[in-house]
């Protein structure tokens, strides 16, 4: 079955630690979303990529990166520099890059400090 | 900017009531679709509903169905019949226009009562 993959599902970040959480989809979607859900909140953006080897900020880019070198694969690495990562991540993903489309999610990971 | 405001964090139904939550959303473009997601307590995001807002017709989705007031940048979800599978956090969401991305709202956290 088609759908989106992610791993860990709990993480632990000491710190000034660099981490990464994966992501990967079989929907053949050309569009990848990072977004991040603390208690309370809707989702809020991160960063999105419409196309391999393109991405941009969301609306809460700092402290975090990614890297989109396969249609498949969005992974998002939380730096150190992000000073509050407890959080839960969601990755989503839409058959093209518009606002329109539905989002398909995975099941998030939860990262929680050390 | 769109904001998405849902006014009601919580809401509780009796097993075969019916219950409307509310989402109100801001914006200045003509073309855009609004969305309802569903959270379970398993973390994981499904569409519930999209509604294009060109169509005027409500969208229904089996026991779920939407009333869209475009005039007032309204967006309600109906849920009739309810069913102890329903209880779960519910967050619209817009899309669409200018705009790659989704903004959801705070969500409504539902509570369904045997």
């Amino acid at each position: 079955d088609g759908g989106i993959t992610q791993s860990p599902k709990y993480l632990f970040r000491k710190e000034g630690q660099n981490v990464t959480l994966s992501c990967e989809q079989n929907l053949n979607h050309d569009a990848m979303y990072w977004y991040r859900q603390d208690p309370g909140q809707g989702l809020r953006l991160i960063y999105y990529s419409q196309i391999v080897n393109d991405f941009q900020k969301g609306d809460i880019a700092e402290g975090y990166s990614v890297s989109r070198e396969k249609k498949e694969s969005f992974p998002l690495t939380v730096t150190s520099a992000q000073k509050n990562p407890t959080a839960f991540y969601l990755c989503a993903s839409s058959m093209i890059p518009q606002g329109g489309q539905p989002q398909h999610f995975g099941d998030g990971t939860r990262l929680s400090i050390l | 900017a769109q904001t998405v405001t849902q006014s009601q964090p919580e809401m509780s139904v009796q097993e075969a009531e019916t219950v409307t939550l509310s989402c109100t959303y801001d914006t200045s473009e003509s073309d855009y679709y609004l969305f309802w997601y569903k959270q379970p307590p398993s973390r994981q995001m499904i569409l519930v509903i999209r509604q294009e807002a060109y169509k005027q017709q409500n969208a229904t989705e089996n026991r779920f169905s939407v009333n869209f007031q475009k005039a007032a940048k309204s967006f309600s979800l109906k849920i009739s019949d309810s069913q102890l599978g329903d209880a779960a956090m519910y967050f619209c969401a817009y899309g669409g226009g200018s705009n790659y991305k989704l903004t959801f709202g705070k969500g409504t956290l539902l509570t369904v009562n045997p």
